[in-house]
């Protein structure tokens, strides 16, 4: 089983839905939680970084962390073609960069 | 402005052929990072430098090599490129602060072997 679980998509919204990216995981020591956007030939951005459960909001973006069933979500409100993009999920136990465990993204078109 | 520069963007080389990539950094971070990214996959660590201690993952190729001659700069050196070796390199630092490290990426290098 992988560490982290994350459907690849692709997933197609029209501009100004609300938009829900998942990621679950299995390891319990997890307590640290990113979610990166990736623009097409670019590198991860970091948008979200949260610790432990609970929910964190900036701007248009919502990272929500349940930890009882290993379970993260982002959302986005309103969504912008500029949202378009892949979003990979990343944890750790640690907080330690080397050992962040990434999803594989889930590709994400906003249709204007 | 830039913070995490790699150099080429794009490479294409030639089986078997050597390829180095560079990576530097104006955020004086004291740990740097080297990543494969193949096409809707995670990003896999090969390496990583805390200041210049060099830290190889147990399942990183022997073909793949990593340099750092200073705080700034980073290499990955791939010695015999073969044709599944094609991916987005990512380079990524971060500081060490108590608790947690975030990581920032550059835009990649992204490697075709023919």
């Amino acid at each position: 089983q992988k560490e982290v679980e994350q459907d690849p998509g692709p997933l197609s919204v029209p501009e100004g839905a609300i938009v829900s990216l998942n990621c679950t995981y299995s390891n319990s020591a997890f307590q640290y939680f990113m979610w990166y956007r990736q623009y097409s030939r670019k590198g991860p951005e970091l948008l979200m970084y949260t610790y432990s459960s609970g929910n964190k909001e900036d701007g248009r973006f919502t990272a929500q962390v349940d930890k009882s069933s290993k379970y993260i979500s982002l959302f986005i409100r309103d969504s912008q073609p500029s949202d378009s993009a892949t979003y990979l999920c990343a944890m750790s136990a640690t907080g330690r960069g080397n050992q962040f465990y990434f999803g594989t993204g889930t590709s994400l078109t906003v249709i204007p | 402005d830039a913070m995490v520069i790699q150099n080429p963007r794009y490479q294409v080389t030639q089986f078997g052929k050597p390829v180095t990539l560079s990576c530097s950094q104006t955020l004086n971070h004291n740990v740097m990072y080297w990543y494969q990214q193949k096409s809707s996959q995670a990003p896999k660590l090969l390496f990583h430098y805390y200041d210049k201690d060099f830290n190889n993952e147990a399942d990183t190729p022997d073909n793949f090599q990593s340099r750092r001659p200073n705080t700034s700069f980073c290499f990955l050196d791939i010695r015999s490129p073969g044709l599944g070796d094609a991916a987005m390199y990512l380079c990524a630092t971060s500081g060490r602060g108590p608790g947690r490290e975030t990581q920032y990426f550059g835009p990649g290098t992204r490697l075709l072997v023919l």
